[in-house]
């Protein structure tokens, strides 16, 4: 267990829709990353929030927001779904500083028909 | 952009041998190289990382090595057991520029009894 929670489990939803997935870093971890993973491309970085504030972007999509609230839990908003959107969506946590390991929660499974 | 090209994208061993996994990467100011497993159902798990001023890091049955010049690095695993059998992922990361981790493609690794 990483310590990195992510609700909910599973979610399936139809085109078009709105999502919102939820992530709670490990404790007192203040960066949160979001990254995509699908069979044909892998592993891929969206976008990283460190105490509220946006810190890297990488290959997410206009229709796909974040955010990091005060209490450094993380919501990932996916908006107007696609087939193509469906994938697994992980949080990783790590902490400040020098430190460079990133704890991955179990992931969100989207299904979107 | 950035690059990780990782090798073979499956691996079939026979239990108690070794097997090694190999990856490069084209941003030459990486400076941090972390290796994940993957098991089914679950997010990837850190398990051994180096950093650019280090040539070889070994942990028990795992050792990672690292050629900044040709910017190889590879992961050995020795005495294979049947929990080692998980998808292998290899990273980089530039660390003086963000905290973003490129992901190779994975390594599915079966061994076999």
């Amino acid at each position: 267990d990483s310590g990195v929670t992510q609700t909910p489990k599973h979610l399936i939803t139809a085109t078009g829709q709105r999502v919102t997935l939820r992530c709670s870093p490990r404790s007192g971890d203040l960066s949160v990353y979001w990254y995509q993973q699908s069979l044909d491309q892998g592993l891929q970085f969206l976008i990283q929030y460190y105490n509220g504030e946006e810190r890297a972007k990488g290959n997410i999509l206009e229709r796909f927001s974040a955010q990091q609230f005060p209490d450094l839990h993380s919501e990932l908003n996916l908006s107007s779904l696609e087939l193509g959107d469906s994938a697994l969506y992980f949080c990783a946590s790590s902490a400040s500083g020098n430190t460079y390991e990133q704890y991955f929660g179990p992931g969100t499974r989207l299904t979107v028909t | 952009g950035e690059n990780v090209e990782q090798h073979p994208s499956t691996l079939s061993v026979q239990e108690g041998d070794s097997a090694v996994i190999k990856c490069t990467y084209s941003d030459s100011a990486s400076n941090y190289f972390p290796w994940y497993k993957q098991e089914l159902g679950k997010g990837p798990q850190l398990i051994i990382d180096i950093r650019s001023n280090v040539g070889e890091k070994k942990d028990q049955r795992i050792a990672v090595t690292l050629n900044k010049t040709a910017k190889h690095f590879s992961l050995h695993i020795t005495e294979t057991q049947p929990e080692d059998s998980a998808v292998y992922f290899c990273a980089a990361q530039n660390r003086v520029r963000d905290d973003k981790i490129i992901f190779g493609k994975g390594t599915r690794l079966h061994i076999l009894p």
